[in-house]
């Protein structure tokens, strides 16, 4: 099976850095996404993660471990606009076919 | 990008009733995948809608309860049968294109 753990809320400043942390057990690898949710909305793409390594995107950066079943998700410049939930899924190819399975996210508050 | 279409965005639905879901993509896609997020959680795999053949659906989840349709490339149903108050949900559906997990926007049902 698999399974994904990312903290349940964080609280950060307006301006500052954050990083949202994930790891996970799953036995059929295929890449590790993050998503943005913010209330009300579907899931936003963010990044994706397939070797190891950091994958930057303006003030969004990935970085992942396949070795140690790791990932984070790092925010710069926080902005107000940022509070919302950010979601670690990884895909899974162990039954055949490939299935995205999300953990339950991070809520994350910026304050002024 | 996907661009995908859910309809309904939303219904309010009485115990017992059954609703169906439809998901059109602008575009051929292999794999689509149905999701279910409860109010305050994360995502929850339902099953994945299979091009020709029955869904594969996850554990927790019986095609008696959540029929799927997937006649082409293109389009998939969920149908949520049987209703109850524990129902109420977001139903969302998604689509790998270009590696990437793209969502609709969703459909809110709220069982009475």
């Amino acid at each position: 099976g698999q399974n994904i753990d990312q903290p349940t809320e964080m609280t950060a400043t307006e301006g500052a850095i954050v990083q949202i942390n994930c790891t996970y057990q799953t036995s059929g690898f295929n890449g590790l996404f993050w998503y943005q949710q913010h209330a009300g909305e579907a899931p936003t793409f963010l990044s994706y993660n397939v070797l190891d390594g950091l994958e930057e995107k303006g003030r969004f950066s990935s970085f992942l471990s396949r070795s140690k079943g790791y990932s984070y998700l790092l925010l710069k410049e926080l902005q107000m606009k940022d509070s919302a939930s950010y979601l670690c899924a990884v895909r899974d190819r162990s039954t055949g076919g490939f299935k995205t399975i999300f953990g339950a996210g991070t809520r994350l508050f910026v304050k002024a | 990008s996907a661009v995908i279409s859910q309809k309904p965005s939303r219904d309010i639905c009485q115990r017992g009733t059954s609703l169906t879901i439809q998901c059109q993509v602008d575009s051929q896609v292999t794999m689509m995948f149905w999701y279910r997020q409860q109010p305050g959680q994360s995502l929850t795999l339902i099953a994945t809608a299979n091009q020709g053949s029955e869904a594969t659906y996850e554990s927790g989840f019986v095609i008696d309860k959540f029929p799927i349709s997937r006649p082409n490339l293109t389009f998939s149903t969920l149908t949520v049968s049987n209703m109850s108050p524990e129902d109420s949900s977001i139903y969302l559906c998604s689509v790998v294109t270009l590696g990437e997990l793209f969502f609709g926007e969703g459909s809110r049902l709220t069982v009475l």
